[in-house]
């Protein structure tokens, strides 16, 4: 089954200064990568999200690239601001059409100092 | 309306209790999903319900047994639960093609006592 890995587990940034987020995956079939953010007492809320024909996406401050052949893919977020604080977690889809098995990374809780 | 609900919010049981948490989604999703999330970890896949059938229950004890009345609807019934089942327990639906968004419900915190 997919396994997937992400680094760092804790990240602090000043307000203003980027933040990268990696994440690696095992299964070559996989084919679709989203990005939650997870603030404290609330649901996962989808950032961004890559399908695996495409290298990279970019959404305002927010970008996600994906490396197949390495089997890995990564967060920026650029400009950072307080609330962006938050737990983020990667996630790998075993998918089928019995519906998708999502495989979450463990997480990176991100804390953007003022 | 592009949400799921979740009832409810809070749920506090002892072991001997049976109780049902609820999921409610008006998207036209046929995949529904339930999760369990411990503090400071990731989602973690319970039950995966396509067209209203169990598709895939990744070795769930049977003390969580969940249930599909409809395209819309999905339960977790919950019996004899231990206290290391106190989490938060979320549903999430989406489109059944595999690249497509997972939309999460609020969850329920469950504390078993």
């Amino acid at each position: 089954g997919e396994n997937v890995e992400q680094h760092p587990s804790t990240l602090s940034v000043q307000e203003g200064d980027s933040a990268v987020i990696k994440c690696t995956y095992s299964d070559s079939a996989s084919n679709y990568f989203p990005w939650y953010k997870q603030e404290l007492g609330k649901r996962p809320q989808l950032i961004i999200d890559i399908r695996s024909n495409v290298g990279e996406k970019k959404d305002q401050r927010i970008a996600v690239t994906l490396n197949k052949t390495a089997k890995h893919f990564s967060l920026h977020i650029t400009e950072t601001q307080p609330e962006d604080s938050a737990v983020y977690f990667c996630a790998a889809i075993e998918g089928n059409n019995y519906g998708q098995n999502f495989v979450f990374g463990p997480g990176t809780r991100l804390s953007v100092l003022p | 309306d592009t949400e799921v609900t979740q009832t409810p919010k809070h749920l506090v049981m002892g072991m001997t209790n049976k109780k049902s948490l609820k999921c409610e989604q008006h998207m036209g999703h046929r995949a529904m999903y339930w999760y369990k999330q411990k503090a400071k970890k990731p989602p973690e896949l319970m039950f995966v319900y396509s067209y209203e059938k169990l598709s895939i229950n990744e070795s769930v004890p049977s003390r969580f047994s969940p249930e599909c009345p409809n395209s819309s609807l999905l339960n977790l019934h919950l019996h004899a639960l231990q206290p290391e089942d106190s989490a938060l327990y979320l549903c999430a639906s989406s489109q059944l093609a595999s690249d497509n968004e997972q939309f999460f419900g609020p969850g329920t915190r469950l504390t078993v006592l």
